[in-house]
């Protein structure tokens, strides 16, 4: 069974600082990974997706990696801002039936 | 880009009542639904997998006699919480998936359930 865990749980880093999010899982066997943002009350905004194939993926300030064979992912944010405030889940995408197991989340606050 | 809709996005019912919960893949074919529940500063869990014409694969402990899944047509697919009670509330939300393993599942804005 796929496990995927976030650390940390809650970052909170003053504006204009770069910084990392990490997403670890269990089970390397996996078809790609997504990052996504979610804002409070509110639904999925999907930021990245990384095939298993891909190594890494940019999109404007963020950079996502992947490194399937040690099951980790990490999401770079450079130079923050505070609109960049939310939760960040990782979600991966393994398993016979393709099910997508979302991480714990971590919990961004961008202080102006 | 492919646009999943769920309806309604909030809804409000009495305990006891039965509520249903629509995803729609707006601009794609999906074989493949998902739905998903998330409790207050949880993550998401997934409660189910639909395939459109087959019975829907339930996760453990997930009750199917009180969440019905109905994957009609490979544009639709709806969950319907039967006998609501307080603690089905919470924050529903559907992916839809292309054909293929590796595609990628596009996730609608989610149905924010309050039973009362």
């Amino acid at each position: 069974k796929q496990e995927v865990t976030q650390i940390p749980a809650a970052l909170s880093v003053p504006e204009g600082e770069n910084l990392v999010l990490n997403c670890s899982f269990t089970d390397s066997a996996i078809y790609n990974l997504q990052w996504f943002r979610q804002d409070p009350g509110k639904g999925l905004t999907s930021l990245l997706l990384i095939q298993s194939s891909q190594r890494e993926q940019t999109s404007g300030r963020l950079n996502a990696s992947l490194d399937k064979s040690s099951g980790r992912s990490t999401l770079y944010i450079a130079a923050s801002q505070p609109g960049d405030s939310a939760t960040y889940l990782c979600a991966v995408n393994s398993g016979g039936y393709q099910k997508v197991t979302f991480g714990t989340g971590t919990k961004l606050q961008v202080i102006p | 880009g492919a646009v999943v809709s769920q309806h309604p996005s909030w809804v409000i019912c009495k305990s006891g009542t039965s509520v249903k919960i629509e995803c729609r893949s707006l601009d794609f074919q999906a074989t493949t639904m998902f739905w998903y529940r998330q409790f207050p500063k949880q993550s998401l869990m997934l409660m189910a997998t639909s395939n459109e014409g087959s019975k829907a694969t339930y996760e453990q402990g997930v009750e199917k006699d009180k969440f019905l899944i109905n994957h009609a047509s490979l544009t639709l697919s709806t969950l319907t919480v039967t006998s609501a009670h307080p603690e089905d509330s919470s924050f529903y939300i559907c992916s839809a998936r292309r054909q293929g393993p590796r595609g990628t599942q596009y996730f609608g804005p989610g149905t924010r359930l309050l039973v009362l």
